[in-house]
């Protein structure tokens, strides 16, 4: 079946750390894939998109993606989170300008 | 960038009222919006797609009698959520992909409580 997958339901992390959250997609062709950032009670902001070309991503407020065809993954990873990281987490499908399909989401938490 | 604004940004309303959310594209048009509803720490679940000047595309499982969809113009797009009841309550957000762009713009969302 066609979907999209985040493993992770939490991750915490230490603030100063590395992160990375997990993406995977089930489709027949790769889809356009998105990060999107989402904090409480607000809208979404889309952190990055890849399309096609170069397969590390560099999106906002540091982020960075890679897509790996051979996994059908498309990771996002901070080498420094910082407290105001702490925030809902969505990766998203499409083809073309269709319906975007998320992912159920990582909720990140920064600890002190 | 391109901007969506919804209105309004929350709401609270007795069972069984109506209630109508809009969606903008303030500086592109868009012949397509789409509507998601979010349930607390759940996920963004696609309800429907607005299509300006046609009938709205609903998602299985999704009453088109009870959530109403108008794509009035190329800038606006309104959800109606009639006889509305408790279970109903979420935080509902559209977006919009500006014309030639493989890329979605979000409204802020719209809260809806139903007592």
């Amino acid at each position: 079946a066609q979907s999209v997958t985040q493993p992770d339901i939490h991750i915490t992390v230490s603030e100063g750390a590395s992160l990375e959250l997990r993406c995977n997609y089930s489709y027949g062709a790769t889809p356009y894939l998105f990060w999107y950032v989402q904090s409480p009670g607000q809208g979404l902001q889309l952190l990055l998109k890849y399309f096609s070309g170069d397969t590390l991503v560099q999106g906002i407020k540091g982020f960075e993606a890679e897509f790996k065809r051979s996994q059908s993954s498309f990771n996002l990873r901070k080498p420094s989170v910082h407290w105001s990281d702490a925030a809902e987490y969505f990766c998203a499908v499409s083809f073309g300008n269709e319906k975007l399909t998320f992912g159920t989401g990582t909720r990140l938490t920064i600890i002190p | 960038g391109a901007v969506v604004s919804q209105h309004p940004s929350w709401v609270i309303c007795k069972s069984g009222t109506s209630v109508k959310i809009e969606c903008r594209s303030l500086d592109f048009q868009a012949t397509t919006m789409f509507w998601y509803r979010q349930f607390p720490k759940q996920s963004l679940m696609l309800m429907a797609t607005s299509n300006e000047g046609s009938k709205a595309t609903y998602e299985q499982g999704v009453e088109k009698d009870k959530f109403l969809i108008n794509h009035a113009s190329l800038t606006l797009s309104t959800l109606t959520v009639t006889s509305a009841h408790p279970e109903d309550s979420s935080f509902y957000i559209c977006s919009a992909p500006p014309a030639g762009i493989d890329e979605q713009f979000f409204g802020p969302g719209t809260r809806l409580t139903v007592l």
